[in-house]
């Protein structure tokens, strides 16, 4: 079974608009850590949020949120008032056990976000 | 913040040849590097799992002679393509993880190298 799902190819969003990217994950382990990367063109992989799985609270930062829904093993990130510069291709990532062990990560497909001007 | 480059950004490189590509955490000491390739429009697959002064880890499929990895410092990690043929033209990413502290932004990843092999 694959660890990370990230079912939608492409999203588009209207500028100024906010949209939900999705992701469900898959493990059994009690401790795991969920991320969420921004890769524009260049490829480089930009870190945008984080929520481990004992935070009870969903974590934000800046305009983006993850919708952190433990018993239905979703992650989803918002982003709120797209801009054109969101236009990128997103993944949500996955890393059992505890924090900063070295345990590698499970990527998603990703998700490719086009914001409309 | 931790700052992780990979050096070259792009290469071009005939059938037959060999290719090294380097990553270093520029900032930070990386017990561990992590390196991944990624074909366009697809996520990023892990390779191999480096750790300094210890034989890397491959993942299954992954072909340890092809892909030679020597992590011979903390803050060094490369990557060489033996052989290099058509296939495995793709763009190649590391990552170095910071283990001063337990900081949960835990992979920090370099640019990538865009491998092209004629």
């Amino acid at each position: 079974a694959q660890k990370i799902t990230q079912t939608q190819p492409g999203m588009f969003v209207q500028e100024k608009e906010a949209v939900t990217l999705d992701c469900t994950y898959d493990t059994s382990d009690q401790s795991y850590g969920l991320f969420w990367y921004k890769q524009p063109s260049s490829g480089e992989m930009i870190f945008l949020i984080y929520q481990g799985s004992y935070d009870e609270q969903n974590a934000t930062e800046g305009r983006y949120s993850l919708n952190f829904q433990k018993a239905r093993k979703s992650a989803n990130l918002v982003i709120s008032a797209s801009q054109l510069g969101d236009s990128a291709m997103y993944f949500c990532a996955m890393r059992e056990g505890l924090p900063n062990t070295g345990n590698q990560f499970y990527f998603g497909t990703g998700t490719s976000l086009t914001v409309i001007p | 913040g931790a700052v992780v480059s990979q050096h070259p950004s792009r290469v071009i490189c005939k059938s037959g040849t060999s290719v090294k590509i380097e990553c270093r955490s520029l900032d930070f000491q990386a017990t561990t590097m992590f390196w991944y390739r990624q074909f366009p429009k697809q996520s990023l697959m892990l390779m191999a799992t480096s750790n300094e002064g210890s034989k890397a880890t491959y993942e299954q499929g992954v072909e340890k002679d092809k892909f030679l990895i020597n992590h011979a410092s903390l803050t060094l990690s490369t990557l060489t393509v033996t052989s290099a043929h058509p296939e495995d033209s793709s763009f190649y990413i590391c990552s170095a993880r910071d283990n001063s502290l337990a900081v949960y932004n835990e992979q920090f990843f370099g640019p990538g190298t865009r491998l092209t092999v004629l």
